[in-house]
C-alpha cells in the first residue's frame, strides 16, 4: 500500500523566514502529487499539484514544491513566510490512473511568529 | 457558488446511535469521497464513489456506511458498531476519476458522541 510521510509535525517559523516541508511518498509507479492547506476555520484547499512536465511546481501564494522521482520526495517551499501562512499542510499522492484512493500524509501545523 | 456543502458544522450524538452526516455538491463532479480527520493522524479515507450507484470502501470503513442515489449527495452513516466515532469527518469531489484534478472539499462536521 502506498504511504505519505510528513516529517514535520510543527514547525514554528518567523516571519520573512524560508520555509520546507518534508514529504515522501512510498509509491514506486506514475503518481499524482498534490498540497493542501488548511487555514485556521477554514476548509482544505489545494496550494499546487504535480502530474507531469516541469518537477519545479508553482501553486498559490508565493509556494512552490519540487518532485524529485528519484527521491519519492516533494517537498514545498516558500523563501519568506508570512504571519497569514499559519496554517496546516498536507501532502497527498495518488496513483496516476485511479482518483478513488489518494493517501494523504498526517499533517505539518505551521506556525509564524509575526 | 459552486461548492460542497456539509451538514451540520456539529453534531453530537448519544453512544448506540446511528447518525448520517449531509454532503452536497453542485459542482457535477463525478467523484465523492468521505474523509476522517484526526489530530496527528492526516486524513483517512472512508468511502469513495466514482458514480452513481457504487462505492467503495476505503481504509477505515468499518462501522460506516454511504449510498450515492443521485451525483449530487454522498451521505455517510456512523454506525453504533463504529468503535470510536467521535472525530471531524470531511467530504470531498472530484470532477473525474482519473486523478489528474484535485480534490474540492466542505466545511466538515465534528461528530462528538456523548
Amino acid at each position: 500500500a502506498q504511504s505519505v510521510s510528513q516529517h514535520n509535525h510543527h514547525v514554528i517559523l518567523s516571519e520573512a523566514a524560508s520555509l520546507e516541508l518534508g514529504c515522501n511518498y512510498s509509491y514506486g509507479g506514475t503518481v499524482n502529487l498534490f498540497w493542501y492547506v488548511q487555514y485556521p476555520g477554514q476548509h482544505l484547499q489545494l496550494l499546487l499539484k504535480y502530474f507531469s512536465g516541469d518537477p519545479l511546481v508553482k501553486g498559490i501564494k508565493g509556494f512552490e514544491a519540487e518532485f524529485i522521482k528519484s527521491k519519492f520526495s516533494f517537498n514545498l517551499r516558500k523563501p519568506s513566510v508570512q504571519w497569514s501562512d499559519t496554517a496546516e499542510y498536507f501532502c497527498a499522492v495518488n496513483k496516476g490512473t485511479n482518483a478513488g484512493k489518494s493517501t494523504f500524509g498526517d499533517g505539518t501545523t505551521l506556525t509564524v511568529k509575526p | 457558488d459552486g461548492g460542497i456543502t456539509q451538514s451540520p458544522k456539529y453534531l453530537f450524538r448519544k453512544e448506540g446511535q446511528n447518525v448520517t452526516l449531509s454532503c452536497e455538491q453542485n459542482l457535477n463532479h463525478d467523484a465523492m469521497y468521505w474523509y476522517r480527520q484526526d489530530p496527528g493522524q492526516g486524513l483517512r479515507l472512508i468511502y469513495y464513489s466514482q458514480i452513481v450507484n457504487d462505492f467503495q470502501k476505503g481504509d477505515i470503513a468499518e462501522g460506516y456506511s454511504v449510498s450515492r442515489e443521485k451525483k449530487e449527495s454522498f451521505p455517510l452513516t456512523v454506525t453504533s458498531a463504529q468503535k470510536n466515532p467521535t472525530a471531524f469527518y470531511l467530504c470531498a469531489s472530484r470532477s473525474d476519476i482519473k486523478g489528474s484534478t484535485e480534490a474540492f472539499f466542505g466545511q466538515g462536521t465534528r461528530l462528538t458522541v456523548v
